[in-house]
């Protein structure tokens, strides 16, 4: 079974519609993030969590908003959609290397993505 | 301005080449990721470049890392089609926040 998980994998919503992403991991990691991939932008980060209690906007927050529920769950919603959040979205996963706090994540591992279409 | 540049965005090569993919970035850091990317599927973690100097390599890759020039290298090696595929680099710039390049879209011609 695959470690990242998200649901819906694909998705064709209208314009104002609200939608939620959801994300699940098995990893027991406690850090997980929002991406958005478009063509030739590669990945921008869209928010970011280290635990339940501590969420962090990233560089494109404007549009989206998110929720950990536990830490194995970070979802993400589109109040409004609206057509330029038409993209790739990929949760991704990540822990501290053992023994070294606060000196930044280890590599991260991604979900399979959300194919996203707001018409 | 926070840049992650990759050189080249596209190419195209020959099976048996060598090439090297370059990733500038324009802030201090000291830690470095590569992945690859398949067409349609997700992203796979390739190295993670931690400290100065550092060098990792698997298989017909090389990555490199010089935290004073905020240059790292991908290096391949008599390419295989295998091998083709969008290669990312991403950096952490602090606060735990990794900014990723735009993509080097490889395509290894048998």
């Amino acid at each position: 079974d695959a470690d990242v998980t998200q649901t819906p994998r694909n998705r064709i919503t209208k314009t104002g519609k609200r939608i939620m992403l959801e994300c699940s991991q098995t990893k027991g990691h406690d850090r997980m993030y929002w991406y958005r991939q478009d063509p030739g932008l590669g990945l921008r980060l869209i928010y970011y969590s280290f635990d339940v209690k501590d969420i962090n906007k990233g560089e494109i927050s404007d549009g989206y908003s998110v929720s950990r529920q536990a830490q194995a769950k970070f979802s993400l919603s589109l109040e409004s959609a609206i057509p330029n959040q038409t993209a790739l979205y990929f949760c991704a996963t990540s822990d501290e290397r053992p023994g070294l706090a606060g000196e930044g994540p280890e590599t991260q591992y991604f979900g399979p993505g959300t194919r996203l279409l707001v018409l | 301005e926070l840049k992650v540049e990759q050189n080249p965005l596209f190419l195209s090569m020959q099976e048996g080449k060598n090439y090297t993919i370059y990733c500038n970035y324009s802030t201090t850091s000291d830690r470095l990721y590569w992945y690859r990317q398949d067409p349609g599927k997700s992203l796979e973690s390739l190295f993670v470049l931690l400290s100065n100097g550092a060098v990792k390599q698997e298989g017909r890759l090389m990555a490199s890392l010089d935290t004073k020039a905020r240059l790292s290298t991908l290096h391949i090696t008599a390419a295989v089609h295998d091998l083709s595929a969008t290669y990312f680099c991403a950096v952490d710039i602090g606060d735990d926040k990794i900014i990723f390049g735009k993509g080097t879209r490889l395509h290894i011609l048998p």
